[in-house]
Formats: C-alpha cells, sequence, structure tokens
C-alpha cells in the first residue's frame, strides 16, 4: 500500500510569491487534514477535508491560505502572496478511523519563505 | 479544549538506559492519546494510543506509556534505548475517537543516544 505522498519536499520561495503544495492521500481514506510546524513549536492542525468537503478549517491562519480537494482524491494547500511568517513544515495525513488505524502522515513538505 | 506540554525539548539518555519523555494534557472530555515519532526525513508514525481501554499501552518498537488520570499524564517509556532510537516525539490528545477528530500536539523532544 502506498503511503501519503508529499510534494514538492521543500520549496524555497521570495515574499510576495504564490507556492502550491500538494498531497496524495492513501487510496480510500476519506479523511484528509493539514498541518504545519512552524520551527522548534507545536505542530498545527491547520485544516480538515472529509473527502472533497472542509469539515474543519478553523486552523487556517488567514485568507492567504486556500485549500482544495479535487474529486475527494488528492489535496492542495496554496500559499498566495506567501509571508515570512508561513515558513515551516507542512504535513499532511490521511484516514479512514483515526482510532483503529491512527493518521498516517507524509514526510512532510518543508517550505521556506525569503 | 484540549492541550498538550511535553516537558524537556532536549533529552539524552545513554544506549542501554531507560527512556522517559514526558507528557502532560488538558482536555474537557475524555482524551484519546496517541504519540507519534518523527525519524529524520521522513513523516510522523504512529507509535502507540491509548483509547480508553487499558492504561498501560504498548506499542512498537518497545515503547510503552501509561495513562494516569489523577496526574494528567501520558509518559513514554522505553526499558533500554537504542541508537535506533533517535528522534523526535511527540504526545498528542483527541477529543473522540473516529476520523473526525482533529489532534493537538505537543511541541515535540528530541532523543539523543548516547553511544
Amino acid at each position: 500500500e502506498a503511503g501519503v505522498t508529499q510534494f514538492p519536499s521543500h520549496s524555497v520561495i521570495e515574499k510576495g510569491q504564490t507556492v502550491t503544495l500538494r498531497c496524495d492521500p492513501i487510496s480510500g481514506h476519506d479523511n484528509l487534514y493539514w498541518y504545519r510546524r512552524v520551527m522548534g513549536k507545536e505542530i498545527k492542525f491547520l485544516l480538515h477535508f472529509v473527502k472533497e468537503s472542509k469539515q474543519d478549517e478553523s486552523g487556517m491562519p488567514n485568507n492567504r491560505f486556500l485549500a482544495e480537494r479535487t474529486g475527494g482524491t488528492y489535496s492542495t494547500l496554496k500559499v498566495q502572496p506567501a509571508e515570512l511568517e508561513d515558513s515551516g513544515v507542512y504535513f499532511c495525513a490521511s484516514s479512514q478511523d483515526s482510532l483503529n488505524y491512527g493518521y498516517t502522515f507524509g514526510s512532510g513538505t518543508r517550505l521556506t519563505v525569503v | 479544549a484540549q492541550s498538550v506540554t511535553q516537558l524537556g525539548s532536549h533529552v539524552s539518555v545513554s544506549e542501554g538506559a531507560l527512556v522517559l519523555l514526558r507528557c502532560n494534557y488538558s482536555s474537557s472530555v475524555p482524551p484519546y492519546l496517541f504519540w507519534y515519532v518523527q525519524y529524520p526525513n521522513q513523516g510522523l508514525q504512529l507509535l502507540l494510543k491509548y483509547t480508553s481501554a487499558a492504561t498501560l499501552v504498548k506499542g512498537i518498537n518497545g515503547f510503552e506509556a501509561e495513562f494516569k488520570k489523577s496526574e494528567t499524564s501520558f509518559h513514554l517509556t522505553k526499558p533500554s534505548a537504542h541508537m535506533s532510537d533517535a528522534a523526535e516525539y511527540f504526545c498528542a490528545v483527541s477529543s473522540g475517537p473516529g476520523g473526525y477528530q482533529k489532534v493537538t500536539f505537543g511541541t515535540g523532544t528530541k532523543l539523543q543516544v548516547i553511544p
């Protein structure tokens, strides 16, 4: 079974530019989550999709962040325009049932805004 | 509301020594508790989880954790550290079962194992 795939693994962009992160969940997983870790701090929830619908987007920091999940499959997280404080590692996770199986996380995308 | 506090951002142990990583939680409802591990350049991997069954939970790679409600703690232990245990460990809490509850993570503890 393929795991959760994220790309790119690293991205360095200038302040004001746009970046799009992609996450391919495990096939058949209805739940898809985005989390972010800013250097040295906790991993923070951004949002949760159930299939193609946003179940909870309470963690999205501001309207510069836009998440989509086309057809309930892969998801993208766009940051436009990027700011310095957006730097961090963005994790994607998927699950069918986080109690019984736990989340399966991707390796993350390290975003650096300069 | 829920939160997790991990005591010690860095912990060093000698190979073969006891590993103890501390985690205290706060939750307004009965918690579901997790420990995740992140090896360098890899994603987060679930080590173990507490889901209101047994208070002593055994996980992968010889790790275990004990849920203590009176102390609101869920410390992670391993009797004998191995070099391969060097990684960053995250304690996490969720408000319920199923795939619909977001998970709140702690700030992580980096474990160094000294030969």
